[in-house]
């Protein structure tokens, strides 16, 4: 079975602060994949990074980093200088691409940022 | 290009009463899912389907139903309506296990059961 956690269910900072955001996994699988998901307040979700269990470089996106680390099982996402509009719920989730396989998603971190 | 459309975006009703959403995708994706996320929760896998005439349940399937007569579209059934439907559900397709391609996500449906 596979299980994301997100341990901080609510975060908030003010404009400018850098935050992380944890993300831990768990999965019997090699190959796997993970995702961030940012779901603003109008409710959709928008893709922020696919991750496959093979590559464990870390990303940089302007100001979104992720930082994998399968020794730690862990997929953190980190906001630099954050804004105002970054106030979001982020979700991470996982896939272990067999057949027919879903997203199993974690319970969200909301993070507020304050001006 | 629409991707994922789903319909209707927000729907009241009452104890009892029945009612399909309707999710729709013109990418040809096989994969297709559908999702509920109660308020403060992540998402949870209600029903999924490999291609058509195919389906399989998730991990909340009680109280809904689905059929894929066509690769485009896969409806959610709710029959006899309970306030612990009330949730936002949401369609995702995918061309395959979503690892390799991603998955796409429709816009979402708010439903109150009262």
């Amino acid at each position: 079975a596979q299980k994301v956690t997100q341990a901080q269910t609510e975060i908030s900072v003010v404009e400018k602060e850098d935050v992380t955001l944890d993300c831990v996994y768990e999965t019997r699988d090699t190959t796997y994949y993970l995702f961030w998901y940012k779901q603003p307040p109008s409710g959709e979700l928008v893709f922020l990074i696919r991750r496959n269990s093979f590559d464990e470089q870390n990303e940089i996106s302007g100001r979104y980093s992720w930082n994998f680390q399968k020794s730690t099982s862990s997929f953190n996402f980190t906001i630099t200088a954050s804004q105002v509009v970054d106030s979001a719920v982020y979700f991470c989730a996982l896939t272990n691409n067999n057949a027919g396989n879903m997203l199993t998603f974690g319970g969200g971190t909301r993070l507020m940022v304050k001006p | 290009n629409a991707g994922v459309t789903q319909t209707p975006k927000f729907r009241i009703l009452k104890i009892g009463q029945s009612m399909t959403l309707q999710c729709t995708q013109d990418m040809n994706h096989n994969y297709m899912y559908w999702y509920r996320q109660d308020p403060g929760m992540g998402l949870k896998l209600i029903y999924y389907s490999v291609g058509a005439g195919i389906t399989d349940k998730g991990e909340v399937p009680n109280g809904y139903n689905v059929s894929r007569s066509t690769t485009e579209d896969f409806p959610l059934r709710l029959e006899l309506a309970a306030p612990s439907q009330t949730s936002v559900y949401f369609c995702a397709s995918s061309y395959s296990p979503g690892g390799n391609y991603g998955y796409t996500f429709g816009s979402g449906t708010r439903l109150t059961v009262v």
